[in-house]
């Protein structure tokens, strides 16, 4: 059956590092691959969005990559900051405009001063 | 001028009951969807509306109805509620169907079933 997983459930790190956060999957070709964020008692919020024939997206401090070969995508903050703190998902979409849109569980990301 | 809107936010219910929560954008996207998540914070899809039709429709007890009056709106009725029902329900809207759009979620329902 389809699988996502992202790396760990928490990541702690020091503030002004780069935090890496992993998100692998199984028996699924996905078209897209999205980031969200989520804080604590509010909804997922869209970061960034990358498709399989890009292997790297930027946007500010933030940088996603995807490898259909190794099935990962990585999500990097650059120069984190406590206010980057927060739960990340992925999300994966096939092509077809009736395929669902499969969520991983998240890492709970805290970035301490 | 909030987004995705949400009603009620808290949800706190004894076992059996019926329940509705509203879902309202005001972004003029064609596409809404239903999701639950749980305690361990995965994020399911349960249903899509694209124009006001079904296109998605997870494997969800058939307790669970949605209706979308307009493309603006995507009601979710739960009948007979159970303990398992117990959860956070997000709504969420794209602008279209397409596999390429970003999801604007709504800030959640937290449904309690006692």
């Amino acid at each position: 059956s389809q699988k996502i997983e992202q790396n760990s459930e928490a990541l702690n790190i020091q503030e002004g590092k780069t935090a890496t956060l992993t998100c692998n999957y199984t028996n699924y070709s996905p078209a897209y691959l999205q980031w969200y964020r989520q804080d604590p008692g509010r909804g997922p919020v869209f970061l960034l969005l990358i498709r399989e024939n890009e292997k790297e997206k930027r946007k500010e401090r933030l940088k996603v990559t995807f490898d259909t070969t190794l099935k990962q995508s990585l999500f990097h903050i650059t120069a984190s900051q406590p206010a980057d703190s927060a739960t990340y998902l992925c999300a994966l979409r096939s092509e077809s405009s009736a395929s669902k849109i499969i969520f991983g569980s998240g890492t709970r990301l805290s970035i301490r001063p | 001028d909030t987004a995705v809107s949400q009603t009620p936010k808290y949800l706190v219910t004894q076992m059996g009951n019926d329940k509705s929560i509203k879902c309202e954008q005001n972004l003029g996207h064609d596409t809404m969807y239903w999701y639950k998540q749980d305690s361990k914070k995965f994020l399911k899809i349960m249903f899509s509306y694209n124009n006001k039709e079904l296109i998605i429709n997870e494997t969800v007890p058939n307790r669970f109805s949605p209706k979308s009056p307009d493309k603006a709106h995507l009601n979710l009725h739960i009948n007979s509620l159970e303990l398992g029902d117990s959860a956070v329900y997000f709504c969420a809207s794209s602008q279209a169907v397409g596999a390429y759009n970003e999801q604007f979620f709504g800030p959640g329902t937290r449904l309690t079933v006692l």
